[in-house]
Protein backbone atom coordinates (compact mmCIF):
# COMPACT_ATOMS: atom_id res chain seq x y z
CA UNK A 1 0.00 0.00 0.00
CA UNK A 2 1.04 3.51 -0.53
CA UNK A 3 1.84 5.54 2.36
CA UNK A 4 4.96 6.59 4.58
CA UNK A 5 7.81 3.98 5.78
CA UNK A 6 9.41 3.79 9.08
CA UNK A 7 12.29 1.90 10.21
CA UNK A 8 13.15 0.16 12.85
CA UNK A 9 9.97 0.37 14.65
CA UNK A 10 11.60 0.02 17.83
CA UNK A 11 14.85 0.53 19.23
CA UNK A 12 17.02 0.71 22.35
CA UNK A 13 19.94 3.15 22.58
CA UNK A 14 22.44 3.11 25.44
CA UNK A 15 23.57 7.03 26.00
CA UNK A 16 26.02 8.42 23.80
CA UNK A 17 25.36 6.16 20.84
CA UNK A 18 24.64 7.44 17.61
CA UNK A 19 21.33 6.20 15.29
CA UNK A 20 19.53 7.59 12.22
CA UNK A 21 15.65 6.57 12.08
CA UNK A 22 14.87 5.98 8.14
CA UNK A 23 11.92 7.58 6.51
CA UNK A 24 10.71 6.92 3.04
CA UNK A 25 7.41 7.69 1.27
CA UNK A 26 6.00 6.29 -2.25
CA UNK A 27 3.53 9.11 -2.96
CA UNK A 28 5.37 11.82 -4.64
CA UNK A 29 5.40 14.12 -1.90
CA UNK A 30 7.11 17.50 -1.63
CA UNK A 31 7.45 17.82 1.86
CA UNK A 32 8.17 15.76 4.77
CA UNK A 33 8.47 15.89 8.51
CA UNK A 34 9.96 14.45 11.56
CA UNK A 35 7.98 14.81 14.97
CA UNK A 36 8.35 13.32 18.42
CA UNK A 37 5.35 12.54 20.71
CA UNK A 38 6.28 12.44 24.19
CA UNK A 39 3.48 10.21 26.96
CA UNK A 40 0.40 12.17 26.73
CA UNK A 41 1.68 14.74 25.19
CA UNK A 42 1.04 16.58 21.57
CA UNK A 43 3.74 16.19 18.57
CA UNK A 44 6.54 18.60 18.08
CA UNK A 45 7.94 19.51 15.51
CA UNK A 46 11.79 18.48 15.21
CA UNK A 47 12.81 19.35 11.58
CA UNK A 48 11.06 19.05 8.33
CA UNK A 49 12.30 19.37 4.41
CA UNK A 50 9.58 21.43 2.29
CA UNK A 51 10.81 19.96 -0.83
CA UNK A 52 14.41 18.39 -2.07
CA UNK A 53 17.29 19.52 -1.45
CA UNK A 54 16.24 21.78 1.55
CA UNK A 55 15.45 21.52 5.14
CA UNK A 56 14.69 23.66 8.25
CA UNK A 57 14.30 23.22 12.25
CA UNK A 58 11.31 22.69 13.75
CA UNK A 59 10.34 23.46 17.34
CA UNK A 60 12.41 21.11 18.86
CA UNK A 61 15.46 20.56 16.52
CA UNK A 62 18.63 20.19 19.20
CA UNK A 63 20.51 16.87 19.24
CA UNK A 64 19.05 16.30 16.08
CA UNK A 65 20.16 16.34 12.42
CA UNK A 66 17.97 15.60 9.08
CA UNK A 67 18.88 14.28 5.65
CA UNK A 68 16.41 15.12 2.70
CA UNK A 69 18.36 11.88 0.79
CA UNK A 70 15.89 12.29 -2.56
CA UNK A 71 12.80 13.09 -3.14
CA UNK A 72 11.65 9.71 -0.99
CA UNK A 73 13.49 9.72 1.98
CA UNK A 74 14.45 11.60 4.98
CA UNK A 75 16.42 10.79 7.50
CA UNK A 76 16.49 11.82 10.90
CA UNK A 77 19.70 11.54 12.89
CA UNK A 78 20.73 11.32 16.46
CA UNK A 79 24.45 11.55 16.83
CA UNK A 80 24.93 11.23 20.71
CA UNK A 81 21.66 10.12 22.47
CA UNK A 82 20.11 11.13 25.75
CA UNK A 83 17.62 10.18 27.49
CA UNK A 84 15.70 12.99 27.15
CA UNK A 85 15.33 12.09 23.73
CA UNK A 86 13.05 8.88 24.46
CA UNK A 87 9.96 9.03 22.72
CA UNK A 88 8.13 7.67 19.72
CA UNK A 89 9.28 9.43 16.49
CA UNK A 90 7.04 10.30 13.63
CA UNK A 91 7.77 10.32 10.16
CA UNK A 92 4.94 12.71 7.97
CA UNK A 93 4.85 13.68 4.25
CA UNK A 94 2.31 15.54 2.30
CA UNK A 95 1.64 16.97 -0.86
CA UNK A 96 1.64 20.33 -3.15
CA UNK A 97 -0.29 21.72 -5.36
CA UNK A 98 -2.58 24.65 -4.78
CA UNK A 99 -4.85 23.14 -1.56
CA UNK A 100 -2.20 20.31 -0.01
CA UNK A 101 -4.23 18.60 2.12
CA UNK A 102 -3.59 16.72 5.31
CA UNK A 103 -0.36 14.92 6.26
CA UNK A 104 0.55 11.13 5.75
CA UNK A 105 2.17 9.88 8.82
CA UNK A 106 4.13 6.81 9.23
CA UNK A 107 3.70 3.94 11.95
CA UNK A 108 6.03 5.51 14.52
CA UNK A 109 9.48 4.25 15.87
CA UNK A 110 9.48 3.96 19.37
CA UNK A 111 13.16 4.73 20.82
CA UNK A 112 14.31 4.28 24.67
CA UNK A 113 17.34 6.14 25.41
CA UNK A 114 18.89 4.20 28.37
CA UNK B 1 5.79 31.72 19.58
CA UNK B 2 3.09 29.62 17.16
CA UNK B 3 1.10 27.43 19.89
CA UNK B 4 -2.18 25.94 19.74
CA UNK B 5 -3.99 25.32 22.93
CA UNK B 6 -6.70 22.67 23.04
CA UNK B 7 -9.14 21.57 25.76
CA UNK B 8 -10.17 19.74 27.52
CA UNK B 9 -7.04 17.59 28.17
CA UNK B 10 -9.93 14.29 28.50
CA UNK B 11 -13.05 13.69 28.27
CA UNK B 12 -15.09 10.47 29.69
CA UNK B 13 -18.24 9.90 28.01
CA UNK B 14 -21.24 7.10 27.93
CA UNK B 15 -21.70 5.86 24.67
CA UNK B 16 -24.49 8.05 22.85
CA UNK B 17 -23.28 11.29 24.57
CA UNK B 18 -22.07 13.86 22.18
CA UNK B 19 -18.13 15.14 22.77
CA UNK B 20 -16.90 18.47 21.96
CA UNK B 21 -13.08 19.19 21.68
CA UNK B 22 -11.69 23.36 21.65
CA UNK B 23 -8.74 24.49 19.91
CA UNK B 24 -7.13 28.31 20.36
CA UNK B 25 -4.45 30.52 18.93
CA UNK B 26 -3.26 33.43 19.99
CA UNK B 27 -2.50 34.91 16.00
CA UNK B 28 -4.56 33.84 13.01
CA UNK B 29 -4.02 30.76 11.19
CA UNK B 30 -3.66 29.96 7.37
CA UNK B 31 -5.92 26.97 7.96
CA UNK B 32 -6.14 24.00 10.81
CA UNK B 33 -6.10 20.68 10.80
CA UNK B 34 -7.88 17.71 12.43
CA UNK B 35 -6.53 14.21 13.43
CA UNK B 36 -7.57 11.40 15.39
CA UNK B 37 -5.09 8.64 16.95
CA UNK B 38 -6.23 5.44 18.12
CA UNK B 39 -4.36 3.93 21.38
CA UNK B 40 -0.86 2.80 19.69
CA UNK B 41 -1.21 3.97 16.74
CA UNK B 42 -0.29 6.92 14.50
CA UNK B 43 -2.36 10.03 13.67
CA UNK B 44 -4.91 10.33 11.12
CA UNK B 45 -6.05 13.11 8.87
CA UNK B 46 -9.52 13.63 8.90
CA UNK B 47 -10.43 17.52 7.79
CA UNK B 48 -8.66 20.53 6.95
CA UNK B 49 -10.16 23.76 7.53
CA UNK B 50 -9.55 27.07 5.20
CA UNK B 51 -12.09 29.80 4.69
CA UNK B 52 -13.42 32.11 8.02
CA UNK B 53 -16.68 30.63 9.74
CA UNK B 54 -16.07 27.31 7.50
CA UNK B 55 -18.19 24.60 9.34
CA UNK B 56 -17.51 21.04 7.64
CA UNK B 57 -19.47 17.72 8.13
CA UNK B 58 -18.03 13.68 8.43
CA UNK B 59 -21.55 11.82 9.48
CA UNK B 60 -21.62 12.16 13.03
CA UNK B 61 -18.54 14.72 13.03
CA UNK B 62 -18.07 18.59 12.48
CA UNK B 63 -15.53 20.67 12.11
CA UNK B 64 -15.74 24.69 12.87
CA UNK B 65 -13.40 27.04 12.03
CA UNK B 66 -13.63 30.46 13.37
CA UNK B 67 -14.39 33.72 11.95
CA UNK B 68 -11.09 35.30 13.36
CA UNK B 69 -9.31 31.84 11.83
CA UNK B 70 -8.38 31.66 15.57
CA UNK B 71 -10.21 28.83 16.55
CA UNK B 72 -11.72 25.42 15.95
CA UNK B 73 -13.97 22.92 17.22
CA UNK B 74 -15.17 19.42 16.77
CA UNK B 75 -17.77 17.67 17.90
CA UNK B 76 -19.63 14.45 18.05
CA UNK B 77 -23.22 13.30 18.00
CA UNK B 78 -23.86 10.33 19.80
CA UNK B 79 -20.38 8.77 20.71
CA UNK B 80 -19.86 5.01 19.19
CA UNK B 81 -17.02 3.17 21.12
CA UNK B 82 -15.11 3.30 17.70
CA UNK B 83 -14.66 6.90 18.24
CA UNK B 84 -12.29 6.23 21.61
CA UNK B 85 -8.85 7.95 20.56
CA UNK B 86 -6.88 11.24 21.02
CA UNK B 87 -7.87 14.09 18.62
CA UNK B 88 -5.29 16.54 18.04
CA UNK B 89 -5.89 19.62 16.19
CA UNK B 90 -3.01 21.44 14.10
CA UNK B 91 -2.23 24.99 13.01
CA UNK B 92 -0.79 25.84 10.07
CA UNK B 93 0.98 29.62 9.36
CA UNK B 94 3.34 28.97 6.45
CA UNK B 95 2.64 26.54 3.55
CA UNK B 96 5.26 23.78 5.52
CA UNK B 97 5.26 24.23 9.23
CA UNK B 98 2.54 22.26 11.12
CA UNK B 99 1.80 22.99 15.05
CA UNK B 100 -0.26 20.48 16.97
CA UNK B 101 -2.43 21.18 19.51
CA UNK B 102 -2.13 19.05 23.03
CA UNK B 103 -4.53 16.20 22.02
CA UNK B 104 -8.13 15.59 23.68
CA UNK B 105 -8.51 11.70 24.69
CA UNK B 106 -11.94 10.54 24.48
CA UNK B 107 -13.17 7.57 25.97
CA UNK B 108 -15.89 5.72 25.73
CA UNK B 109 -18.02 3.85 28.11
CA UNK B 110 -20.25 1.13 26.77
Amino acid sequence: NAGVTQTPKFQVLKTGQSMTLQCAQDMNHNSMYWYRQDPGMGLRLIYYSASEGTTDKGEVPNGYNVSRLNKREFSLRLESAAPSQTSVYFCASRGGGQLPGGYTFGSGTRLTVV
Amino acid sequence: GQQVMQIPQYQHVQEGEDFTTYCNSSTTLSNIQWYKQRPGGHPVFLIQLVKSGEVKKQKRLTFQFGEAKKNSSLHITATQTTDVGTYFCAGLWSSYKLIFGSGTRLLVRP
